[in-house]
């Protein structure tokens, strides 16, 4: 079965400090995965995905994401965190176990930066 | 460009009552489905479609049904609401339901059932 897990429930960070969130998965085949955030009170909105080819997949916002094989890691980083990024992230992989499109996700990390 | 809209942003229902949730797109996408956030349970999908008269069911989809009749819009109906439907309702679309195609969300719908 596919899944993702994101080992962190909350990440808290300065600002101007480097962040990382971490997602994990287990996928059969080639992985094809994918980065969400949402604020509060508002839809979740795409960030960035991997498909193939390079590892290091940039994003919006300033966000990019490393794939790593043999980890099988899908970690989201930023140089350099603002207040304004605190939210809900997700880490999200289409199910291939069956033809309904479904997107699973990981169960969420929330991001705090404080000034 | 409005991508996926979704009315209303806020519902109370008492218990028994139907209603329905719309959500349009405006960026072509054949694939269209329903999810519902709740805590501790992450996103879980409700109904998907994946063309214009086309509907399946996800993982939850007792209590709901969904009609595509345009491939802009596909609205989810609450046919008899219960407070275990209490939950956020999200829409999202994408290109296809292939494996490396991303999927825009609405906003969302607020829905508590009383």
């Amino acid at each position: 079965a596919q899944s993702v897990a994101q080992p962190e429930d909350q990440v808290n960070v300065a600002e101007g400090n480097p962040l990382t969130v971490k997602c994990t998965y287990s996928v059969s085949g080639n992985p094809y995965l994918f980065w969400y955030v949402q604020y509060p009170n508002r839809g979740l909105q795409f960030l960035l995905k991997y498909i193939t080819g390079d590892n290091l997949v940039k994003g919006s916002y300033g966000f990019e994401a490393e794939f790593n094989k043999s980890q099988t890691s899908f970690h989201l980083k930023k140089p350099s965190a603002l207040v304004s990024d605190s939210a809900l992230y997700f880490c999200a992989v289409r199910d291939r176990s069956g033809n309904t499109g479904k997107l699973i996700f990981g169960q969420g990390t929330t991001l705090q930066v404080k000034p | 460009n409005a991508g996926v809209t979704q009315t209303p942003k806020f519902q109370v229902l008492k218990t028994g009552q139907s209603m329905t949730l719309q959500c349009a797109q405006d960026m072509n996408h054949e694939y269209m489905s329903w999810y519902r956030q709740d805590p501790g349970m992450g996103l879980r999908l409700i109904h998907y479609s994946v063309g214009a008269g086309i509907t399946d069911q996800g993982e939850v989809p007792n209590g709901y049904n969904v009609s595509r009749s345009t491939t802009e819009d596909f609205p989810l109906r609450l046919l008899s609401a219960a407070p275990s439907q209490t939950s956020v309702y999200f829409c999202a679309s994408s290109y296809d339901g292939r494996w490396n195609t991303e999927a825009f969300f609405g906003q969302g719908t607020r829905l508590t059932v009383v």
